[in-house]
């Protein structure tokens, strides 16, 4: 059984369309994450949620909408995508949010052209 | 400054060999440590936490200097499956903050 879900693995799209990208975990943690890497693989967070409740919106574009229709999903919502969104966006959970350990999805690859 | 940084290498070494990584961060009020290991084109997969005193698992050890801010990772007797990028990090406000990672290619 995989831990964090997420789809799609791969997503390829044109500039200013919208997309998102789902993610479910079955672990019964009570936080999700999003986190994005660059071309540079640095791994830097976007949005954390814990409870469905949004704990941290690291200044991300108001591009970027995040849904949590409950503890075990947290979807991630982009509109009008640019070039410079391109990256890998990884989904995550922990059973806290003050630190505790991760578990990361399996990625998205989204490409802008 | 950065709140995690860490050597990008890559750092080459043969099979056999001793290897270690180092990694600073600036937050002094930072609780929780951990070392996680991705592969390439794959996602972070927790290594081992760190803890105060140094703990060890098998072939690896962690280190954690909280006067100095710095963690370390030795690796014994590489194996060409520890080639992969290693991440250190840190607990940061609400959040876990990434390094952006040591490659470490294992040759024969």
């Amino acid at each position: 059984d995989t831990a964090v879900s997420q789809t799609p693995k791969y997503l390829v799209t044109q500039m200013g369309n919208d997309k998102s990208i789902k993610c479910e975990q079955n672990l019964g943690h009570d936080t999700m994450y999003w986190y994005k890497q660059d071309s540079k693989k640095f791994l830097k967070i976007m949005f954390s949620y814990n409870n469905k409740e949004l704990i941290i919106n690291e200044t991300v574009p108001n591009r970027f909408s995040p849904k949590s229709p409950d503890k075990a999903h947290l979807n991630l919502h982009i509109n009008s995508l640019e070039l410079g969104d391109s990256a890998v966006y990884f989904c995550a959970s922990s059973q806290v949010y003050t630190g505790e350990k991760l578990f990361f999805g399996s990625g998205t690859q989204l490409s802008v052209l | 400054r950065k709140e995690v940084e860490q050597d990008p290498g890559p750092f080459n070494v043969p099979e056999g060999a001793t290897v270690a990584f180092n990694c600073t961060y600036s937050n002094s009020a930072s609780q929780s440590f951990f070392w996680y290991r991705q592969d390439c084109r794959k996602e972070p997969k927790l290594l081992m936490s760190v803890y105060s005193s140094g703990n060890e698992d098998g072939r690896f050890t962690a280190q954690l200097n909280r006067a100095s801010q710095y963690i370390s990772l030795l690796i014994r007797d590489s194996k060409l499956s520890d080639s992969a990028t290693y991440l250190c990090v840190v607990s940061g406000f609400q959040k876990l903050v990434f390094g952006t990672g040591t490659r470490l290619l294992v040759s024969p």
